[in-house]
């Protein structure tokens, strides 16, 4: 177990819907990214988040957004679903912002339909 | 029909054998190489790591290589076990001064045959 929490496990939406996702950080850990996972694939990283701010983004377009919190867990947010968006989000954290190893949760499935 | 990605590379081994799993990676300027374990329905789990200084570090029962030269990376794992069956990430970091950003290859499936 890493200590990053994510909920839910699984959700299920509908094309143009919009989803919220959560994540606790490891204790100790200021940092958190997300990235998604298709099937079959390795994942991809969406964003990152340090001190309450986002200081790195990958390919990935303007409704995927996200916020940390003062007790530095996160959430990502999901607007105008597509069928794509269907992937395991994978929440991150870390003890600081760079070069720092990577503890995953064990992610949410979000199902697009 | 078939959809890309979907059919991953596989290892199949037998329990008490040694495995190795190759990971070739994009970025000259990446100093930091990470090996990740994911099995069904989890997020990838740290296995070992290893920085750019370096050419091989050892774990309990794992060991990463790294050749820079060719911008090659492999994990071996000696006595393969059951339990060592999973998707194998290997990760690398583009350096870019400013996150943690990885960027992973499509894994690896690794099956043990008892």
């Amino acid at each position: 177990e890493t200590g990053v929490t994510q909920s839910p496990t699984h959700l299920i939406k509908t094309r143009g819907q919009q989803v919220t996702l959560r994540c606790s950080s490891q204790s100790g850990h200021n940092t958190v990214s997300w990235y998604q996972q298709a099937l079959g694939q390795g994942p991809q990283f969406i964003f990152q988040y340090y001190r309450e701010e986002e200081n790195g983004r990958g390919n990935f377009p303007p409704r995927f957004s996200g916020l940390q919190f003062p007790n530095y867990s996160s959430e990502l947010n999901v607007n105008a679903l597509e069928l794509d968006d269907s992937a395991l989000y994978l929440c991150a954290s870390s003890l600081d912002s760079v070069n720092e190893k990577l503890f995953f949760g064990s992610g949410t499935q979000l199902s697009v339909l | 029909g078939e959809s890309v990605g979907l059919h991953l590379p596989t290892l199949s081994v037998q329990e008490g054998d040694n495995s190795i799993i190759n990971c070739a990676y994009s970025n000259s300027a990446s100093d930091y190489f990470i090996w990740y374990k994911q099995e069904s329905g989890k997020g990838p789990q740290f296995i070992i790591d290893i920085r750019s200084n370096m050419d091989k570090r050892q774990g309990q029962r794992v060991t990463v290589l790294l050749n820079k030269t060719v911008k090659h990376l492999s994990l071996q794992i000696a006595a393969t076990q059951p339990g060592d069956s999973a998707v194998y990430l290997c990760a690398e970091n583009p350096s870019d001064g400013a996150t943690n950003k990885l960027i992973f290859g499509t894994g690896t499936l690794l099956a043990v045959q008892p």
